[in-house]
């Protein structure tokens, strides 16, 4: 267990609609990353947040956004939910300066199934 | 784009043998280096990180890294079923940009 908390486990949703997926960091890590894993295919880096501020962003579209609150949990929200947004999307926490992954311990991941 | 390439396999072994996971990147100002395990199911864990040229060994895993030739292997002595599951590799991007980039994992098999 990394102690990287992840909300709800599992999601079914229509496209068009919107989810917020929620993520508690690890007791001391000030760093939350966000990925999104297809079947198949390795994480696919969405944004990082340090601190409460986008601190980097894959190749995502605006619809995918995210928040950071003081106590270093953070959100990811998805709007116009699309077929291919159907994934695991996994949180990360690490306690780094925001600049290196070498600390980075994953949450269980929630499966969002969109229909 | 900044590629991390990895057989999908599977790669199947039989027990007790040397498992050798393999993984190319294209950006050569990369300097760290990730492999997770992943279970079916489960998301990934941190096996080992490497940052330099050369083996770091770490139990039964050794990391390999080799920087002019741009790749990274991880080999897992004395395989157990246990050890069935994919093996991602990261690369963590460089020019100040943190991001690491996944391959798509290779799929362990360890068979009694």
């Amino acid at each position: 267990e990394t102690g990287v908390t992840q909300s709800p486990t599992h999601l079914i949703k229509t496209r068009g609609q919107q989810v917020t997926l929620r993520c508690s960091s690890q007791s001391g890590h000030n760093t939350v990353s966000w990925y999104q894993q297809a079947l198949g295919q390795g994480p696919q880096f969405i944004f990082q947040y340090y601190r409460e501020e986008e601190n980097g962003r894959g190749n995502f579209p605006p619809r995918f956004s995210g928040l950071q609150f003081p106590n270093y949990s953070s959100e990811l929200n998805v709007n116009a939910l699309e077929l291919d947004d159907s994934a695991l999307y996994l949180c990360a926490s690490s306690g780094t300066s925001g600049y290196s992954t070498d600390t980075q311990y994953f949450g269980p991941g929630t499966r969002l199934t969109v229909l | 784009q900044k590629e991390v390439e990895q057989n999908s396999g599977p790669l199947s072994v039989p027990e007790g043998a040397i498992a050798s996971l393999n993984c190319t990147y294209s950006d050569r100002g990369s300097q760290s280096f990730f492999w997770y395990r992943q279970y079916s199911g489960k998301s990934p864990e941190l096996i080992m990180f490497i940052y330099s040229n050369g083996d770091k060994e770490d139990g039964r895993f050794t990391a390999q890294l080799n920087k002019a030739s741009q790749y990274v292997s991880l080999l897992i002595r004395d395989s157990q079923p246990s050890d069935s599951a994919t093996y991602l590799c990261a690369v963590e991007g460089s020019g100040g940009s943190y991001i690491p980039t996944f391959g798509r994992g290779t799929s362990l098999i360890v068979h009694p």
